[in-house]
């Protein structure tokens, strides 16, 4: 069973470009849930997916948008980028939706906005 | 609004005694609650996790400890261990049982050999 993986681990873009992050879940995680954690503090929710649908999203504007994939993978495209998008952006999967189910974090790819 | 706090950024401890980190919560409709383990380069990994119908549950050296009166939460490790040095967080459901997690800024433990 392979772990969660993100790409790429580092990048440095400048305000104003548009930026994608790509999540590999685990075979057979229907749910991935996208993270920002700005240096300092916890893992802030962006959104989720659950079967390729939206299923919730947190305080994050319209430019941090997503997509997820039949074939267990998925992107977080941010657009318009600012200093303070700067972070450590992680994904998470899981087999479903319950509060039960383990989330599995990838490694996280660090993001700087110059 | 933070709705899970861990006011201790940091803790060391020596290796062998027990490392106590702290967690409070404001949402009284929590009902369930993990524990996370950040080592650097890494995503967090799950470590231990509570039902609101419990105060205690206990996983080999790690136990979580919920006091629902007073909104608070511990997380125990008895003996510590080197390997232990990594950032904790305490996390919880968002209201609606769903599993977006709201998480605590975290503490770093260092366990000093």
């Amino acid at each position: 069973e392979t772990g969660v993986t993100q790409s790429p681990t580092h990048l440095i873009k400048t305000r104003g470009q548009q930026v994608t992050l790509r999540c590999s879940s685990q075979s057979g995680h229907n749910t991935v849930s996208w993270y920002q954690q700005a240096l300092g503090q916890g893992p802030q929710f962006i959104f989720q997916y659950y079967r390729e649908e939206e299923n919730g999203r947190g305080n994050f504007p319209p430019r941090f948008s997503g997509l997820q994939f039949p074939n267990y993978s998925s992107e977080l495209n941010v657009n318009a980028l600012e200093l303070d998008d700067s972070a450590l952006y992680l994904c998470a999967s899981s087999l479903g939706l319950a509060v039960q189910e383990t989330q599995y974090f990838g490694p996280g790819t660090r993001l700087l906005v110059l | 609004d933070q709705q899970v706090k861990q006011n201790s950024p940091s803790l060391s401890v020596q290796e062998g005694r027990i490392s106590i980190l702290n967690c409070d919560y404001t949402n009284s409709m929590f009902d369930y609650f993990l524990w996370y383990k950040k080592y650097p380069a890494e995503g967090p990994t799950f470590l231990i996790s509570i039902s609101s119908i419990k105060d205690k549950n206990e996983d080999g050296r790690f136990t979580v400890f919920l006091n629902k009166s007073a909104k608070h939460l511990s997380l125990h490790i008895v003996p510590s261990q080197p390997g232990d040095s990594a950032v904790y967080f305490c996390a919880a459901p968002a209201s609606g049982g769903s599993e977006k997690l709201v998480f605590g800024k975290g503490t770093k433990l260092t366990v000093n050999p």
